[in-house]
């Protein structure tokens, strides 16, 4: 079954305080990799969409990166206004649609 | 505006009554879904859409839920008979195809007394 797991479920930093969130995930054939923000009452935002093992992206204070099992997205020195939703998405397998985890909620304090 | 539009933004209803949400997608995109997000969850997918091939029905959680799309353009997801447990964000993304980011509206969240 096609599964996407993000950990942690909650992480809180303090401001310039780097880290890495956790992607795992299983799909016969991966199409892509999606990751987005949300923030409260609004709609998820794309940030990155990563295609095959051993790529990254980068911006800003963000970096995805991809291996054959799971993505990380590194915060480097976040500030308060990375605090967010982060939900990670991938396509593939048979099916049509894109499987959403769950998300982590990432809390900088300044 | 360039975005996906939704509306209502909020919608509040009684328990048993009809509702219907629209979406607006972003013009050229052939592929819409509609996902539902309950309060700190992450999202559920309900229905998808790619230019005029059937839609993905497989995540539509009873057959009160039914969605269309005319024109290949403009969404309406429709509720009959509205229960407690619908309450909920719902959500409406559109993308260039099946393989491409998803761009997503702000949602409609709505609420069945």
């Amino acid at each position: 079954e096609d599964q996407v797991t993000q950990s942690p479920e909650a992480l809180r930093l303090q401001e310039g305080e780097s880290s890495s969130l956790n992607c795992s995930y299983t799909v016969s054939g991966l199409r892509g990799l999606f990751w987005y923000r949300q923030d409260p009452g609004k709609g998820p935002e794309f940030l990155f969409t990563l295609y095959s093992a051993g790529e990254e992206k980068e911006k800003e204070r963000l970096k995805a990166t991809l291996t054959k099992k799971e993505s990380f997205l590194h915060i480097t020195a976040p500030k308060p206004e990375d605090s967010a939703t982060y939900l990670c998405a991938v396509s593939g397998g048979s099916a049509s649609k894109i499987i959403f985890g769950s998300g982590t909620r990432l809390s900088i304090r300044p | 505006g360039a975005g996906v539009s939704q509306s209502p933004s909020n919608k509040v209803t009684e328990k048993g009554k009809d509702v219907e949400l629209r979406c607006d997608p972003i013009s050229g995109h052939t592929a819409l879904y509609w996902y539902r997000q309950s309060l700190g969850q992450g999202l559920e997918f309900l229905i998808y859409f790619q230019g005029n091939s059937a839609p993905d029905k497989s995540g539509l959680p009873s057959d009160r839920f039914s969605a269309e799309r005319t024109g290949g353009s403009v969404s309406t997801l429709t509720i009959q008979r509205t229960q407690q447990e619908d309450s909920a964000v719902y959500l409406c993304a559109s993308s260039r195809g099946s393989n491409q980011p998803q761009h997503f509206g702000d949602g409609t969240r709505l609420s069945i007394l």
